[in-house]
């Protein structure tokens, strides 16, 4: 089954860039999009069909893709920001929903 | 702003069966409902979805244990698990699951999630 891989835990500063990648076979032929989830919510959606931003999302949000990794930065960290990313395809060959494990930010 | 709301029991027995209802608004037709857990301090995983005509995909891990359905007015979609363990703790959310371009998608918006609890 279709796999995304993703770093446990990522540290950054206020004011600095974070970077999260995922990692997957082919994904550039995947549609991905990225979840925030902070402690005790329910995941909110901030990136949809690789870089796409939803209304209300800022756009120190970003998304991109290249090769096998799929990447969301967030520049300018604040403290708000910390919380777990998780990146999630749907996978037409199996007909499956995939997440990825999630990484953790940390703002120093 | 377009709010699901999901219900049922939170504490359960092993073999109990796990039963949650998922509200969603009188307009929302078309509707793809899906089911997502996350076991404490773990991260997210599909359970399996369901179209307002009844159409589903379950996770295959779990597909021998879990049902769900729509009702008639299409805005109460439920989530049946049977045969629960304490494995099957979790907190569990629905989500609306977006068709974009006849391709099942992204996850927005999300209920709060419901906390399920499997203990004798």
């Amino acid at each position: 089954s279709y796999v995304l891989t993703q770093a446990p835990s990522v540290s950054v500063a206020p004011g600095g860039a974070a970077t999260f990648t995922c990692g997957g076979d082919n994904i550039e032929a995947q549609s991905v999009h990225w979840y925030q989830q902070r402690p005790g919510q329910a995941p909110l959606l901030v990136i949809f069909y690789d870089r796409g931003r939803p209304s209300g999302i800022p756009d120190r949000f970003s998304g991109s893709k290249s090769g096998n990794t799929a990447t969301l930065t967030i520049s300018r960290v604040e403290a708000g920001d910390e919380a777990a990313y998780y990146c999630q395809v749907w996978d037409d060959t199996s007909d499956h929903v995939v997440f990825g494990g999630g990484t953790q930010l940390t703002v120093l | 702003q377009l709010q699901l709301q999901e219900s049922g029991p939170g504490l359960l027995k092993p073999s109990e069966t796990l039963s949650l209802n998922c509200t969603v608004p009188l307009d929302s037709v078309k509707y793809y409902c899906a089911w997502v857990r996350q076991t404490p301090g773990k991260g997210l995983e599909w359970i399996g979805g369901i179209f307002y005509s009844g159409t589903t995909f379950y996770n295959p891990s779990l597909k021998s244990r879990v049902s769900m359905s729509v009702d008639t007015s299409k805005t109460h979609f439920s989530l049946r698990l049977k045969s629960v363990t304490a494995a099957d703790t979790a907190v569990y959310y629905c989500a609306r699951h977006l068709i974009v371009g006849g391709r099942l998608s992204w996850f927005d918006p999300w209920g709060q999630g419901t906390l399920v609890t499997v203990s004798s």
